[in-house]
């Protein structure tokens, strides 16, 4: 257990909706990334927040978003979704952001 | 820019063989350089990782990895495989002084046959 909880571990939906995934870092740790996996692209860097500010971005499309809050977990808005945005999203988190990142078992996106 | 090259999608061996899974990178600044696997139906685990110092460095599982500067290369090695690691193997480099963001490869499929 790497200690970064994910939820929900399944999101199955329809075109075109909304949905959010959470994670909770490892317990201290103030750095946070979003990953994407699909069978097409690979494993992505989307976008990292540190101690609740954004500090880079990857190929995160604009109908996506994130945040980090003052309890240090975070969430990955998935708006207008499609087809292809079916995919695993990873969370993970470091104590500092040069440190070892610990991943989530991952959400799996299932757009319908 | 960064990349991560894995040549070998996949790399079927048998059990008690050797096996070497190979990464190469491409960067401009000095990197860290981490091998993830991941299991079937399981998120990504940190197997080991190159900061700084040696070379060479090891896992609790028997494997090993030698960063090569000259060659851009961190390859993957075990001397003895199990059925048990058969997983998905990914080798990632950071940026030293960037976010730290993972850039990864396209991951190598280690199959152990019996």
């Amino acid at each position: 257990d790497s200690g970064v909880t994910q939820t929900p571990k399944h999101l199955i939906t329809a075109t075109g909706q909304r949905v959010t995934l959470r994670c909770s870092p490892r317990s201290g740790d103030l750095s946070v990334y979003w990953y994407q996996q699909s069978l097409d692209q690979g494993l992505q860097f989307l976008i990292q927040y540190y101690n609740g500010e954004e500090r880079a971005k990857g190929n995160i499309l604009e109908r996506f978003s994130a945040q980090q809050f003052p309890d240090l977990h975070s969430e990955l808005n998935l708006s207008s979704l499609e087809l292809g945005d079916s995919a695993l999203y990873f969370c993970a988190s470091s104590a500092l952001t040069e440190d070892i990142q610990y991943f989530g078992a991952g959400t799996r996106l299932s757009v319908l | 820019a960064q990349s991560v090259t894995q040549l070998d999608s996949q790399v079927p061996v048998f059990e008690e063989a050797p096996v070497e899974l190979r990464c190469n990178y491409s960067s401009s600044v000095s990197v860290y350089l981490f091998w993830y696997v991941q299991y079937p139906n399981q998120g990504l685990q940190l197997l080991l990782k190159y900061l700084s110092g040696s070379t060479l460095v090891e896992s609790i599982n028997g494997f090993e990895a030698e960063f090569n500067k000259s060659q851009t290369s961190f390859h993957l090695r075990k001397p003895s495989v199990h059925i048990s690691d058969t997983a998905e193997y990914f080798c990632a480099v950071s940026e030293v002084g960037s976010s730290y963001k993972l850039i990864f490869g396209s991951g190598t499929r280690l199959l152990v046959r019996p």
